[in-house]
């Protein structure tokens, strides 16, 4: 059973144009996403997070958008650049209870930035 | 300024083998955490460790896995009897506390692990 989904494998956009990555999760006890970006051969690097106080969180052309009452998040990355093609992983954690340390992570959604 | 190193970056074992994972955190940190990586899968957490202990395996196989992070030298991941559906990705995390609230963990490269 898959508690963090991203449906879409990959995604493909052009160079100065928005990319819009999604993410939904069934798990009512997640209260805390990230968002990691991954390139090949290389660890998860952390990108953004947001906790579920909020509904949206910004750092530079990284904005997270987190609507609780429908369980999904997206990352949206403005203006995208061909240095973002990677893959894009949501996690989740439920950081109130005994194991706040560890992450749920869906399958990834491979990102490519056309110049 | 090193990250979280892991060797080796390749691994390959027949099946039967042992497979032996090592990791060493980031300085400063005393968790470690050990994730694994299906092929089209994401990342499925497998064990915490602080230094000596083992905090939560319970994403370990019941059978073949075993972790450790003693007190001295890197944590170590073991599968014994290593068969072809233990090909994966193996990544290692640290942390310098529990993760909590705005703590993020650093990975690791990864171990790439394959069994003919």
């Amino acid at each position: 059973d898959q508690q963090v989904k991203q449906n879409s494998p990959s995604l493909s956009v052009q160079e100065g144009r928005i990319s819009i990555l999604n993410c939904d999760y069934t798990n009512s006890m997640f209260d805390y996403f990230l968002w990691y970006k991954k390139y090949p051969a290389e660890g998860p690097t952390f990108l953004i997070s947001i906790s579920s106080i909020k509904d949206k969180n910004e750092d530079g052309r990284f904005t997270v958008f987190l609507n609780k009452s429908a369980k999904h998040l997206s990352l949206h990355i403005v203006p995208s650049q061909p240095g973002d093609s990677a893959v894009y992983f949501c996690a989740a954690s439920a950081t109130r209870g005994g194991s706040n340390y560890k992450l749920t992570f869906g399958k990834g959604t491979l990102l490519t930035v056309n110049p | 300024n090193a990250g979280v190193m892991q060797n080796p970056r390749h691994l390959v074992r027949r099946r039967g083998q042992e497979a032996r994972l090592r990791c060493s955190p980031m300085k400063g940190h005393s968790h470690v955490y050990w994730y694994r990586q299906l092929p089209e899968e994401g990342l499925k957490f497998m064990v915490y460790l602080q230094k000596e202990n083992i905090i939560d395996e319970s994403g370990m196989p019941k059978e073949r896995f075993s972790a450790e992070f003693p007190k001295e030298g890197p944590s170590i991941l073991r599968i014994q009897q290593v068969v072809r559906g233990d090909s994966a990705a193996y990544f290692c995390a640290s942390s310098p506390t529990t993760r909590q609230g705005n703590e993020k963990l650093f990975f690791g490269s990864g171990t790439q692990l394959s069994v003919l």
